[in-house]
């Protein structure tokens, strides 16, 4: 069960987009339509920001969108903003139990 | 609106066990399949457990299988998770979160309960 690989963290300034990374394997991210993407402030628990690889809740800014090529997905921040800076984690259903998550990424808004 | 609440955490030492608990009063978790997630302190999150709307599908992150059950009781709007010979890599906080409907895999999430094993 191994986890989903992210970047550590990824920066930008106000107004910019920035994208996170998120692969995994046939078994996981690349055989499923069903990724995942959670952000976290500190001390709260997890929101889902994206499913289905593309699908924003409501409630969730357009600012955020999703997508996927083979077995990477990614999470795409659009105008990007101060309240942005937080972790992001991906998750997929997986041949092998039914979830894996990412190690996470910490976003810094410069 | 979905308010998931945990509870049972608490310090306990290598080797014990502690059950957890999770329920919400306002949304019925009947149809709805569950799971655990786990987060160490400073670390990631980690899937532990899945377990569906009937409990006749249940799973278990290899890192737990057969020291942790998952079970719940629909009539009593309520998830467990009975966890046996703890160790200190189980040191955590404890989420429930729920699948929702329509591929919104874990799509509410209660606040947590903090397992600590220490000795």
């Amino acid at each position: 069960q191994s986890a989903l690989t992210q970047p550590a963290s990824v920066s930008g300034s106000p107004g910019q987009s920035i994208t996170i990374s998120c692969t995994g394997t046939s078994s996981d991210v690349g055989g499923y339509e069903l990724v995942s993407w959670f952000q976290q402030f500190p001390g709260k628990a997890p929101k889902l920001l994206i499913y289905a690889v593309s699908n924003r809740p409501s409630g969730v800014s357009n600012r955020f969108s999703g997508s996927k090529s083979d077995n990477t997905a990614s999470l795409t921040i659009s105008g990007l903003q101060a309240e942005d800076e937080a972790d992001y984690y991906c998750s997929s259903y997986t041949d092998a139990t039914t979830r894996v998550f990412g190690g996470g990424t910490k976003v810094t808004v410069l | 609106e979905v308010q998931l609440v945990e509870s049972g955490g608490g310090l306990v030492k290598p080797g014990g066990s502690l059950r957890l608990s999770c329920s919400d009063s306002e949304f019925s978790f009947s149809p709805y399949s569950m799971n655990w997630v786990r987060q160490a302190p400073g670390k990631g999150l980690e899937w532990v457990s899945f377990i569906s709307s009937s409990s006749n599908v249940i799973y278990y992150a290899d890192s737990v299988k057969g020291r942790f059950t998952i079970s719940r009781d629909n009539a009593k709007n309520s998830l467990y998770l009975e966890m046996n010979s703890l160790r200190a890599e189980d040191t955590a906080l404890y989420y429930c979160a729920r699948d929702g409907s329509g591929y919104r895999l874990l799509d509410s999430w209660g606040q947590g309960t903090q397992v600590t094993v220490s000795s």
